[in-house]
């Protein structure tokens, strides 16, 4: 059974990094597979952030394209999520997923249970 | 961009719940319904549309095509008290409609 588990800091100080992780557990992300995030800000809908490929091919949302990076981690069987320049908007719950990536479309099929970032000061 | 309808529902256990979901511009059908329950993350109940996921009740079910996609959930059980959101994964950047909550009466 696959299962994704997000770790970092709570509090992020407005104008900084938002650094996140996500361990992945049941499957090595080196056999395939896009690893994704998506946030959710308190009370509001879910927005797709960004995914990744274990040869670290990566896709962004164009609307956080300046300020995101997804970085993978083999050898630790994990993925990153930086957020730059961080402000109050950017406070949401962050999920990892697994990505189900066909030609023509992909969904998320894995969740892990989220993490809650508030950026204040 | 994603839309959906309604927002809210208010349903009698053993109903039928019915949600549309309309894409600004065709996706085929390449269309994903999840159920996200209060403090949970989101949960894939529908892919490509109408094709089932292992595990999740028959009373769940998905159509369309295209723009217009429809979820429907064949006789509402309490435990469905949840939001329900579509996804679309054919057009960059991947979109999520704004989500109908349903609620028990």
């Amino acid at each position: 059974q696959v299962q994704l588990q997000e770790s970092g800091p709570g509090l992020v100080k407005p104008s900084e990094t938002l650094s996140l992780t996500c361990a992945v557990s049941g499957y090595s992300i080196s056999s395939g597979y896009y690893w994704g995030w998506i946030r959710q800000p308190p009370g509001k809908g879910l927005e797709w952030i960004g995914s990744i490929y274990h040869s670290g091919s990566t896709y962004y949302n164009p609307s956080l394209k300046s300020r995101v990076t997804i970085s993978v981690d083999t050898s630790k069987n994990q993925f990153s999520l930086k957020l730059s320049s961080v402000t109050a908007a950017d406070t949401a719950v962050y999920y990892c997923a697994r990505v189900y990536m066909v030609r023509g479309g992909y969904y998320f099929d894995y969740w892990g249970q989220g993490t809650l970032v508030t950026v204040s000061s | 961009v994603m839309t959906q309808s309604p927002a809210f529902l208010s349903v009698t256990p053993g109903e039928k719940v019915t949600i549309t979901c309309q894409a600004s511009e065709g996706i085929g059908n390449y269309l994903y319904w999840y159920q996200q329950k209060p403090d949970q993350a989101p949960k894939l109940l529908i892919k490509y549309a109408s094709q089932s996921i292992s595990g999740v009740p028959s009373r769940f079910s998905g159509s369309g095509s295209g723009t217009d996609f429809t979820f429907t959930i064949s006789s509402l059980e309490a435990e469905d008290a949840a939001t329900y959101y579509c996804q679309q994964g054919n057009k960059h950047p991947s979109t999520f409609g704004p989500g109908t909550k349903v609620d028990i009466k």
